[in-house]
């Protein structure tokens, strides 16, 4: 799988948008993007994936580069409860396959009032 | 819908034991990943288990084994602990060996001491 590069915190008020990048230059046509949050003390959570397109749910967008080698989380209105460790990684989806991803030390953000 | 469940919460061995760590998957999830996290690192991937067989590997020893039952549960087993086996251990599952998105169980806190 390719690496991911992310800052290692960020900050950002209350109700304002937090954009969090994250480098995976080395990505390959076949690998996914996926990001994950966890919050202190409790497990990892999936908030979204993307392969090329820009996606969006309920919880945040993400924005892929046209060359897919970084990408931004973005969450429109960041509350108390999005303080979190937030990891980008990159792993191939195929069908039936399988993958070994590699989570960093991701990027610890801090929402403050 | 019960998520990933996990148990014990917090376990307390001594060097040179074994321990057994078990993790029951989200409803209609098959495929169930074991991680190790150390204090202020990332989730490490030890092992995948799909279709009641090891399906991927990371980089860690033979100590570390596991097992998935019929009904998808799983279980990680740790030989001859060392004091470096102390950390978080985290249960995974998803739908069709990775393909889909992970969902994380809260953990099993192991201390050796």
């Amino acid at each position: 799988d390719a690496k991911t590069t992310q800052p290692p915190s960020m900050d950002c008020a209350e109700g304002r948008a937090a954009n969090l990048p994250c480098n995976h230059s080395t990505i390959s046509g076949n690998e996914y993007v996926y990001w994950y949050r966890q919050i202190h003390s409790q497990g990892p959570q999936y908030i979204i994936h993307g392969l090329k397109n820009n996606e969006t749910n309920e919880m945040a967008s993400l924005i892929i580069t046209e060359d897919r080698k970084s990408s931004t989380l973005i969450l429109p209105h960041a509350t108390l409860r999005d303080t979190a460790v937030y990891y980008c990684i990159v792993r191939v989806a195929p069908s039936g396959g399988s993958y070994i991803p590699t989570f960093g030390r991701g990027t610890s953000l801090i929402v403050h009032p | 819908d019960a998520g990933v469940t996990q148990s014990p919460t917090h376990l307390i061995k001594t060097r040179g034991q074994q321990v057994t760590l078990r993790c029951s998957p989200k409803s209609g999830h098959d495929t169930v990943s074991w991680y190790q996290q150390a204090l202020g690192q990332g989730p490490q991937f030890i092992f995948q288990y799909y279709e009641e067989e090891e399906r991927q590997r990371g980089n860690f020893p033979d100590r570390f084994s596991g097992h998935q039952f019929p009904n998808y549960s799983s279980e990680l087993n740790v030989n001859a602990l060392l004091l470096g086996d102390s950390a978080l251990y985290l249960c995974a599952s998803s739908f069709m060996a990775g393909v889909y998105e992970q969902y994380f169980g809260p953990g099993t806190r192991l201390t050796v001491t």
